[in-house]
Formats: structure tokens, sequence, C-alpha cells
């Protein structure tokens, strides 16, 4: 069926290093992928998205591009904040579904 | 207020307790879901509505109750809680209808502790 597959946490990262999150999926059709920011004590915010294969998403320096060839939609930033710190999920939407990631933990250290 | 807004945003209660969370958006969505975020498992779809009918239960226990009476709010009625449905309630909404493109939008949610 489909799903959503991203790397396990947590991830510790020194500020202003470059960060990867792994995120694949499975889905039949053409599915829309998104990141999905979470800061402690509060819901879930829409960090970017892409609609169509080879689709960037970018913001807030986040960048996630659209890999149908892998089934991929790996998130990256070139230097971390200790304000990004949060739980991050990644998600699809197939048209009649959404499904999340289990989220991956990130702490940026001074 | 912008976006979805739910309250209270904690919620202590014991096991005989009834209680109710509520979820408001203003984004002029037509789709409304519960979903129930506990400590290291994946976030739990409960329930979903879609121009107010309810379409979708993801075999929830009776214990919760949803209830949408228009587009823009939506409860979950809550009595006779066990510790274990202690956890972090999500309310999101979204257009339907627009196929993939479709994008959830999160309330800050209800952190629930049962007693």
């Amino acid at each position: 069926g489909d799903s959503v597959t991203q790397m396990e946490g947590p991830v510790t990262l020194s500020e202003e290093a470059f960060l990867t999150i792994n995120c694949t999926y499975t889905a039949t059709g053409y599915p829309s992928l998104f990141w999905y920011v979470q800061y402690p004590g509060e819901g879930l915010q829409l960090l970017l998205k892409a609609t169509k294969a080879d689709d960037k998403g970018s913001n807030k320096g986040f960048e996630a591009t659209y890999r149908k060839e892998t089934t991929s939609f790996h998130l990256e930033k070139g230097s971390v904040q200790v304000s990004d710190s949060a739980v991050y999920f990644c998600a699809l939407n197939t048209g009649n579904q959404f499904y999340f990631g289990t989220g991956t933990s990130l702490t940026v250290i001074p | 207020e912008t976006g979805v807004t739910q309250t209270p945003r904690h919620l202590v209660m014991g096991m005989t307790n009834k209680k109710s969370l509520k979820c408001e958006q203003h984004l002029g969505h037509n789709a409304m879901y519960w979903y129930k975020q506990s400590a290291k498992k994946p976030l739990e779809l409960m329930f979903v509505y879609n121009f107010k009918e309810q379409t979708e239960n993801n075999s929830v226990p009776s214990r919760f109750s949803p209830e949408c009476p228009n587009s823009s709010h939506l409860f979950l009625h809550l009595h006779t809680l066990q510790p274990e449905d202690s956890a972090l309630y999500l309310c999101a909404s979204s257009q339907a209808e627009q196929g993939v493109g479709e994008t959830q939008y999160f309330g800050p949610g209800t952190r629930l502790l049962v007693l």
C-alpha cells in the first residue's frame, strides 16, 4: 500500500551544519509530497510541498526535490540554526488520503 | 483569529469525566480531521469530515465521539477515557476535491492527560 518512510532520529547537529533528512515513499499514481515541522508544544506546520516530479519545494532555507525515479523527497538545509530544532514529518497525498512518516527529531546545538 | 484554532490547549481529566475538544478553522475549508499523536507512535487519523459528513472512522473506540455542526467547527466529545488515551489531539482542515494538490493545515493541538 501507499506509505512514507523517513530516517530514524534523533539527529543532533552543530549550528551552521548541513542537514539532510531522508524520505522515501511508495504510492500508485502521482502523489503530492510535503514536509511538515512541529516545534515543541505546537501542532504541525506546513514547511514546503511539491506536487509533481522534479518540482522543488523551498521555504525558510529548507529545500526538497520530488524525485520520481528514486521515489524520494529528502529535506535539506545548508546551514541549520538552533531555532530549527523540531520534529520533521514527511507526508504524501495520493488524492484519496494523506500518509505521514513517523517524524525525525532534530536538535541543533550552539 | 487565523488558521486553525483548538481549545483547550491542555486538559486533565479523570476516567469518569466527560469533556469536549473544540476545533475551529478560519480558512474557508470544507474538510476537517482529528488526529491522535502519541509519543513514539505515528500520527493516527481518527475521523474525517467532508462537507460536514463523516467519511472515515478508523476503528476509533466509541468513547471518542466526533461532531461537525458546520464546515468551520469540529468537536471531539470524550467520555470514560482510559490512561492510554493520553496524547496530543490535533485538528486539521483542508479544501477537499483538490486531489493531490490538497494540503492539510493543523491546529496547535490539545494536550490531554487522563488520570
